[in-house]
């Protein structure tokens, strides 16, 4: 086990909604990576944090935001859900900014209607 | 062009077999690399790191050609417990920061 945990398992969502989603990283890390794997494909890269700030980010829109707290655990937020954003979220925690191995969650497997 | 390329396979092998996945990148001043093995359902887990002098952990041999922009992962004795996929990581350095890019993974499946 990592350590790195997430929550909630699994979601619904219906087009339109918003949806939160929370990643406790492993202990001793200070960066936290979100992922969205959609099925058969390898895990996109959304963005990272580093010290509660963004530290990098991946081809997609606005409408997907995060946080990071002052405990290193952090949210990915969605607006305005739409079909396609039906997959696996992951987060990675990692010590530094992430040239470094990371540690992946079990992940959230969103569903939107 | 992608920026990290794998053969998505399946790779059905016996029991035993050797095996070698490739993993091209497109971006030349990339400046780490990984392999991560997934199984269904479940997430990422870090395989190991691949270095320029490549590396080994037991079955499993990684190696890295910068020139040719290709990392690689060697698969000796084949056990059934390998039916996995094995994804390729590659970090570059953009804007300060650096972007982990996956490949999309070659399926193995290892049979009796």
């Amino acid at each position: 086990e990592t350590g790195v945990t997430q929550s909630p398992t699994h979601l619904i969502k219906t087009r339109g909604q918003q949806v939160t989603l929370r990643c406790s990283s492993q202990s001793g890390h200070n960066t936290v990576s979100w992922y969205q794997q959609a099925l058969g494909q390898g895990p996109q890269f959304i963005f990272q944090y580093y010290r509660e700030e963004e530290n990098g980010r991946g081809n997609f829109p606005p409408r997907f935001s995060g946080l990071q707290f002052p405990n290193y655990s952090s949210e990915l937020n969605v607006n305005a859900l739409e079909l396609d954003d039906s997959a696996l979220y992951l987060c990675a925690s990692s010590f530094k900014a992430s040239a470094n191995e990371q540690y992946f969650g079990p992940g959230t497997r969103l569903t939107v209607t | 062009r992608k920026e990290v390329e794998q053969d998505p396979g399946p790779f059905n092998v016996p029991e035993g077999a050797t095996v070698a996945f490739n993993c091209t990148y497109s971006n030349s001043a990339s400046q780490s690399f990984f392999w991560y093995r997934q199984d269904c359902r479940k997430e990422p887990k870090l395989l190991m790191s691949v270095y320029s002098s490549g590396n080994e952990d037991g079955r499993f041999t990684a190696q890295l050609n910068r020139a040719s922009q290709y990392i690689s992962l060697l698969i000796r004795d084949s056990k059934l417990s390998d039916s996995a996929t094995y994804l390729c990581v590659v970090t570059g350095a953009s804007g300060g920061s650096y972007i982990p890019t996956f490949g999309r993974g070659t399926s193995l499946i290892v049979h009796p």
